[in-house]
């Protein structure tokens, strides 16, 4: 049971170039996050989705995108990296009958130079 | 807005002490409280959640409780040991998207 994976583990982006997290469950949940960890900042959501083909902005939703087409993926698109946006990502899904229990994936670490 | 916080931000305790997290929130209008662990450069491992209309919730040496009216949480580690040295985070799911909005973590070192 793989819970959430998330890919890639390590990027180092050059300002100005895009690319895509890969998040994935296997828990059957309708809901799925995006959060990045700063330190000295906690946790913050970026986006959100409670549903396949849904999707909605968290706290900090500027510059980033996103996209729920199946329900078991959760992608996250920086279309222009900027040196503010190296952090910690943090894939996270939860809720289905079983009960909201969230859970996460271990991590992204974004480096923007 | 809803802020939660935790303190102390850091622990030091000799090993086999009990030991109180806390966790306090702004607005008690909550769905559930969660409670993490993360190991350095790892991801988060749900320790223990607590729905709204629940008082406590235990898992082995883990005890969570939760009192909406006064907006606090707290975390009980019995007889703590070096391998539960991590940072702590309690996170309030704020809505029925159970989005989760966290504290900064309390930083705890079980020494041998």
């Amino acid at each position: 049971n793989a819970g959430v994976t998330q890919t890639p583990k390590f990027r180092v982006l050059k300002t100005g170039q895009s690319m895509t997290l890969l998040c994935a469950q296997d828990m059957n949940h309708e809901y799925m996050y995006w959060y990045r960890q700063d330190p000295g900042m906690g946790l913050r959501l970026i986006h959100y989705s409670v549903g396949e083909g849904t999707t909605a902005k968290g706290e900090v939703p500027d510059g980033y995108n996103v996209s729920r087409l199946k329900k078991q993926n959760f992608l996250l698109g920086l279309e222009s990296a900027a040196p503010s946006q190296t952090s910690v990502y943090f894939c996270a899904s939860s809720y289905n009958p079983g009960g909201t229990e969230a859970f996460f994936g271990q991590g992204t670490r974004l480096t923007v130079v | 807005k809803q802020e939660v916080t935790q303190i102390p931000a850091a622990l030091s305790v000799p090993e086999g002490e009990n030991l109180v997290l806390n966790c306090s929130f702004t607005d008690s209008a909550i769905y559930n409280l969660q409670w993490f662990r993360q190991d350095p450069g790892k991801g988060l491992t749900s320790l223990l959640l607590i729905q709204s209309s629940q008082r406590e919730q235990t898992s082995g040496r883990l005890n969570a409780s939760l009192d909406k009216s006064s907006g606090r949480s707290t975390l009980y580690i019995a007889a703590s040991q070096p391998g539960d040295s991590a940072t702590y985070l309690c996170a309030v799911a704020v809505d029925s998207s159970y989005k989760l909005i966290f504290g900064s973590g309390t930083r705890l070192l079980v020494r041998p």
